[in-house]
């Protein structure tokens, strides 16, 4: 079965150094997702991607953080700058349709010391 | 403000025993609802989905889930549980009939089971 594969599985970083996380979508798929979870709280959405875009992002998503899909198979989050509070798991989605079900990757584990 | 709530934040039930996790959204119109699965190190796996028709679901692992709009509920079940079910489950909801790609997730219910 197609699967959404993320690495690294855990990166650590010190506090203000950029970070690049990297999801690798079902190969099929156009709506590409990334997501959050800080220890302990909920899942939280960062921002859809659809044609070379964003497509919504939420007010998580600021100025620190950039998405892109470099070539036609990996997609990317970019943290200019970590900070404590960016310690988190980091999940990749992607989608065929806007409407359709997400699949998720096994997730990124980012600790910044 | 759209919400998903989860009001358990950890059940423990005997192996053979039956489930119950529940779930209410908070949202005006009938949203796209989903119960996610987590094990340790694992990412979230989609064990059902409810877009419309009928209001009873079935899902992988035995597992099936009822909408009830009247409750804005979405509770997940399971008849019987087994040892390999303990693990996090999420509810989630695609707001705007899914019109709007972002899923908005209960804070999670964690699952053990006895032997």
């Amino acid at each position: 079965e197609p699967e959404v594969t993320q690495t690294p599985s855990h990166q650590v970083t010190q506090m203000g150094q950029e970070v690049i996380l990297r999801c690798v979508p079902i190969s099929n798929h156009l709506y590409f997702y990334w997501y959050r979870q800080i220890l302990g709280q909920k899942v939280e959405f960062l921002v859809s991607f659809y044609n070379n875009e964003i497509s919504e992002k939420s007010e998580i998503f600021d100025d620190q953080f950039s998405v892109e899909r470099p070539d036609g198979s990996n997609f990317t989050l970019k943290i200019r700058s970590t900070k404590l509070e960016d310690s988190a798991m980091y999940f990749c989605a992607s989608s065929d349709r806007v409407e359709n079900i997400q699949y998720f990757g096994a997730g990124t584990r980012l600790s910044v010391l | 403000a759209q919400s998903v709530t989860q009001p358990d934040i950890h059940i423990t039930v005997s192996e053979g025993a039956s489930l119950e996790l529940r779930c209410n959204y908070s949202y005006g119109a009938t949203p796209y609802l989903f119960w996610y699965v987590q094990s340790p190190g694992q990412g979230l796996q989609l064990l059902l989905k409810y877009f419309s028709g009928d209001t009873l679901v079935q899902g992988i692992k035995g597992f099936e889930a009822e909408f009830k709009r009247s409750q804005s509920s979405f509770n997940l079940r399971k008849p019987s549980v087994h040892w390999s079910d303990a693990a996090e489950y999420f509810c989630a909801v695609a707001p705007g009939g899914g019109s709007q790609g972002n899923l908005i997730f209960g804070k999670g219910t964690k699952l053990s089971v006895k032997p």
